[in-house]
């Protein structure tokens, strides 16, 4: 079955230093990975996606993804993080087995990002 | 503003009861997915719908359901509700025809049952 890893629950960060959100998926063909963000008592809005072609995909508020396919992976990044990134991000990835290409997505469970002054 | 719209934004009912979300798609978008939000099972997808006829079904409960109508608004349906329906439900369209889609999700309905 499709799924993704988001092996931390919380991650801390100083305003201005780098940021990583780490993901990891398992799927059977190619990844459809996306990285979604969810600040308190709002809905999730996309952030970027990967779908072929460069490993590195930009996206919006500055941040990027790097796909791995050796790693499995599809880490979030932030060369310089502010208070204002701190929410709840999620990894998801297509499903793309059972009845075909619904568009479904399938979510980790979340990581909170907290970004001190 | 993703386009995507839910009502009510809050419900607060007792164990037992029947309500009804409600969601309207991006216009243009044809296909609809509902999720549940709770702290201890994440994002799970319940049920989606394409052009008004089901297209996948997920961890859904046998007690709701939902459909998707002409005018291609959603409603999900929770009924004989227990403590543990209280969560944020999420409604998210897309346009699947394009194969790539990322989904664009409401604001949620946040149940409480009492």
């Amino acid at each position: 079955a499709q799924s993704v890893a988001q092996p931390e629950d919380q991650v801390n960060v100083a305003e201005g230093n780098p940021l990583t959100v780490k993901c990891t998926y398992s799927v059977s063909g190619n990844p459809y990975l996306f990285w979604y963000v969810q600040y308190p008592n709002r809905g999730l809005q996309f952030l970027l996606k990967y779908i072929t072609g460069d490993n590195l995909v930009k996206g919006s508020y500055g941040f990027e993804a790097e796909f791995n396919k050796s790693q499995t992976s599809f880490h979030l990044k932030k060369p310089s993080a502010l208070v204002s990134d701190s929410a709840l991000y999620f990894c998801a990835v297509r499903d793309m087995i059972g009845s075909g290409n619904t568009g479904k997505l399938i979510f980790g469970q979340g990581t909170t990002l907290q970004v001190k002054p | 503003d993703s386009g995507v719209t839910q009502t009510p934004k809050h419900l607060i009912t007792a164990t037992g009861q029947r309500v009804t979300l409600r969601c309207s798609p991006r216009s243009g978008d044809l296909s609809v997915y509902w999720y549940q939000q709770s702290l201890d099972q994440g994002l799970q997808f319940l049920i989606q719908y394409y052009n008004g006829e089901e297209r996948a079904k997920g961890n859904i409960l046998e007690r709701f359901s939902a459909q998707q109508f002409p005018d291609l608004h959603s409603e999900l349906n929770l009924s004989s509700l227990e403590l543990g329906d209280s969560a944020l439900y999420f409604c998210a369209s897309s346009d699947i025809r394009g194969n790539t889609g990322e989904l664009f999700f409401g604001e949620g309905s946040r149940l409480t049952v009492l």
